[in-house]
């Protein structure tokens, strides 16, 4: 079985300043994660995912995480807010090896970005 | 080409009532999971469909619920005799195969509102 915990459900920081949203896992396979975003009223938009290959995953819009198995987390930073990174962000697991992709979501963080 | 596709987007029914839910895939996709998300919950796996079988149905209501995923034409998710505790946003993913590494690419999903 899967889980993911989000530590925070609100961030917030200036524009400009480091984002950091942390996400930790538990799995009992080797696991594939994933972060994705969510804009109000829209659907989930895949900012980057994790599949065993490089533990450094950059993805667009400047979001890059690191996978590490001896913490389980993936936590997720981008080096500058924009204004338009406002939204909220949810960080997934899913089974590695044969599984299928039934994805287990965190409980999403929402990142605020001041002027 | 096109991206998943949901409608309706907004669904008012009152208590009691049917709501059906429309899922069309990306081209190509032939895997598709609906999630849940209710108000301040992150989203929750209900159902993971192929054409014409039902894989993975772990994470629906044992009753009201049911959904399928036709031969021909879009996935469907029915909500049998509607109650409040129903009105979330429904969420349709597909992906082009079963891995768990595979991207689920989200719709816009369908917002439910019960009276």
């Amino acid at each position: 079985a899967q889980s993911v915990t989000q530590l925070g459900s609100h961030v917030s920081v200036s524009e400009g300043a480091l984002v950091l949203l942390r996400c930790n896992y538990s799995s009992s396979v080797p696991p594939y994660l994933f972060w994705y975003v969510q804009y109000p009223n829209q659907g989930l938009q895949l900012l980057l995912k994790y599949t065993s290959a490089a533990t450094l995953v950059k993805g667009i819009n400047g979001f890059e995480a690191e996978f590490k198995k001896s913490e389980t987390s993936f936590h997720l930073t981008k080096p500058s807010a924009h204004m338009s990174d406002a939204a909220e962000y949810f960080c997934a697991v899913s089974a590695g090896g044969t599984s299928y992709g039934k994805l287990t979501f965190g409980q999403g963080t929402i990142l605020t970005v001041h002027p | 080409n096109a991206g998943v596709m949901q409608n309706p987007r907004h669904l008012v029914r009152r208590r009691g009532q049917e709501a059906r839910l429309r899922c069309s895939p990306m081209k190509g996709h032939s895997h598709v999971y609906w999630y849940r998300q209710l108000p301040e919950e992150g989203l929750k796996f209900m159902v993971y469909l192929q054409k014409e079988n039902i894989i993975d149905e772990s994470g629906m209501p044992k009753e009201r619920f049911s959904a399928e995923f036709p031969k021909e034409g879009p996935s469907i998710l029915r909500i049998q005799q509607v109650v409040r505790g129903d009105s979330a946003a429904y969420f349709c993913a597909s992906s082009p195969s079963q891995g768990g590494a595979d991207t689920q690419y989200f719709g816009p999903g369908t917002r439910l509102t019960v009276l």
